[in-house]
């Protein structure tokens, strides 16, 4: 049974470039949140997605979007990047009747340059 | 506002012996979950253990136990017979039932633990 799967694993990217980043969840769960990383820190809410719809959002600026597909994949999208934006991005999804649930991935590090 | 706290940067523990991670929180939510997460240098967040607010006993995963003091907002995790490999990063998070409507998980600075031979 495949866990929570993201990819790529690593990307480095130059200031001012946009990034996509792809998260495949466990099977059985229809719900993907994605949270940041930065270095020595514990991971932040970015936002979730259910039923293809962004159902919360953390504190994080309009340069970062998503989009869940009918399989109940996801992306995280990051617009003209900075370099603040280096950071290990984890997917995390759970199913919707299970709120304690969650199941992480991997993550992608991201360095911008 | 929910807070989670990890006074601990890091911890030493004998292979064998019991070791105590701290975390208190802070949540003006009625109804909340607690949770801690292994994270070892591949980056991956392993789920170890939960405990709701409601729950009358300190919730136990095998070698690992929560001790939950709901009036002094604390819920330290406890590994009992370290091994090398639980040397790792550990996380203390929560998710309030009102507070961010469930969805998020809020996280603490972490506890680096090396378990020593």
């Amino acid at each position: 049974d495949a866990g929570v799967t993201q990819s790529p694993t690593h990307l480095i990217k130059t200031r001012g470039q946009q990034v996509t980043l792809r998260c495949s969840p466990k099977s059985g769960h229809d719900t993907v949140s994605w949270y940041q990383q930065a270095l020595g820190q514990g991971p932040q809410f970015i936002f979730q997605y259910y039923e293809e719809e962004e159902r919360q959002r953390g504190n994080f600026p309009d340069r970062f979007s998503g989009h869940q597909f009918p399989n109940y994949s996801s992306e995280l999208n990051v617009n003209a990047l900075l370099l603040g934006d280096s950071a290990l991005y984890l997917c995390a999804s759970r199913t919707a009747g299970r709120s304690w649930g969650y199941t992480f991935g991997s993550g992608t590090r991201l360095t911008v340059v | 506002a929910q807070k989670i706290t990890q006074t601990q940067p890091g911890m030493f523990v004998q292979e064998k012996e019991a070791v105590t991670l701290d975390c208190t929180y802070d949540t003006s939510d009625p109804s909340y979950g607690l949770f801690w997460y292994k994270q070892p240098s591949s980056g991956e967040m392993i789920f170890l253990i939960y405990q709701g607010s409601y729950d009358q006993q300190n919730a136990t995963e095998g070698r690992y136990s929560l001790n939950f003091q709901k009036a002094r907002k604390s819920a330290n995790l406890v590994i009992s017979a370290s091994q090398l490999g639980d040397s790792a990063m550990y996380f203390c998070a929560m998710r309030g039932r009102l507070t961010g409507g469930g969805n998020k998980l809020t996280f603490g600075t972490g506890t680096q633990l090396k378990v020593e031979l």
